[in-house]
């Protein structure tokens, strides 16, 4: 059984602090992370996506990958309340353009 | 910039009776996909679809269920006879040959 797990939090953070979202995943062999935020009622959208381990930067977020550990993170800098959202840790694990399995996500709280 | 589109947004449909819920992936994507999310779950994967066939279903994805691609640029979720746990978001996404599924705006499915 494929697994992905997640701290449903919330998670509330600063406005302006470094926010720290975690996943980890159940099979080794996983090849393509992916992170979606979802506002309430509204659908995933892709947020960054990352093969390699290492960091994958893209304007305020980071992406950071460690297959040993079988563990992906996203960092969100200088947070806004604009990112107050739930976010999606979603795993590829056969990367053949297959099904996501998606975390359960960690509810983001940014206060002004 | 191009969207997976997904009409309608809400339906309400009685128990026992059919939905066809629609979706127009993006028009130069490949693969395409069904998920669903009951308020306050995971999302979840029911079907992916690539060369006019199905890849890969769920479990969720019964005898109930069926998807179709009729043309070139619509692609089709039906479920025969509704029961009220089929109430839930449902997401249409599509990706092309290498990159990441984008995801439409969803369906909100009410069962009555």
């Amino acid at each position: 059984q494929k697994e992905v797990e997640q701290n449903s939090g919330p998670l509330s953070v600063p406005e302006g602090a470094i926010a720290s979202l975690n996943c980890t995943y159940s099979d080794r062999g996983s090849q393509s992370f992916f992170w979606y935020r979802q506002y309430s009622g509204k659908s995933p959208e892709l947020i960054m996506f990352i093969y390699s381990n290492g960091d994958k930067e893209d304007g305020r977020f980071t992406a950071q990958l460690n297959k040993a550990s079988q563990y992906v993170s996203l960092l969100i800098r200088d947070s806004q309340p604009s990112d107050s959202a739930t976010y999606l840790c979603a795993v590829d694990f056969y990367n053949q353009g297959g099904k996501l399995i998606f975390g359960q996500g960690t509810e983001l709280s940014v206060k002004p | 910039e191009p969207e997976v589109t997904q009409t309608p947004s809400h339906q309400v449909t009685q128990m026992g009776q059919e939905v066809i819920l629609r979706c127009v992936p993006i028009s130069n994507h490949l693969y395409f996909y069904w998920y669903r999310q009951i308020l306050g779950q995971k999302v979840e994967f029911l079907v992916s679809f690539y060369n006019n066939e199905i890849s890969e279903k769920s479990e969720i994805f019964d005898d109930q269920f069926s998807v179709e691609r009729p043309d070139g640029s619509n692609f089709t979720l039906k479920i025969r006879s509704t029961k009220l746990e089929d109430s839930a978001m449902y997401f249409c996404a599509s990706r092309d040959r290498q990159g990441p599924q984008h995801f439409g705006d969803g369906t909100r499915l009410s069962i009555l």
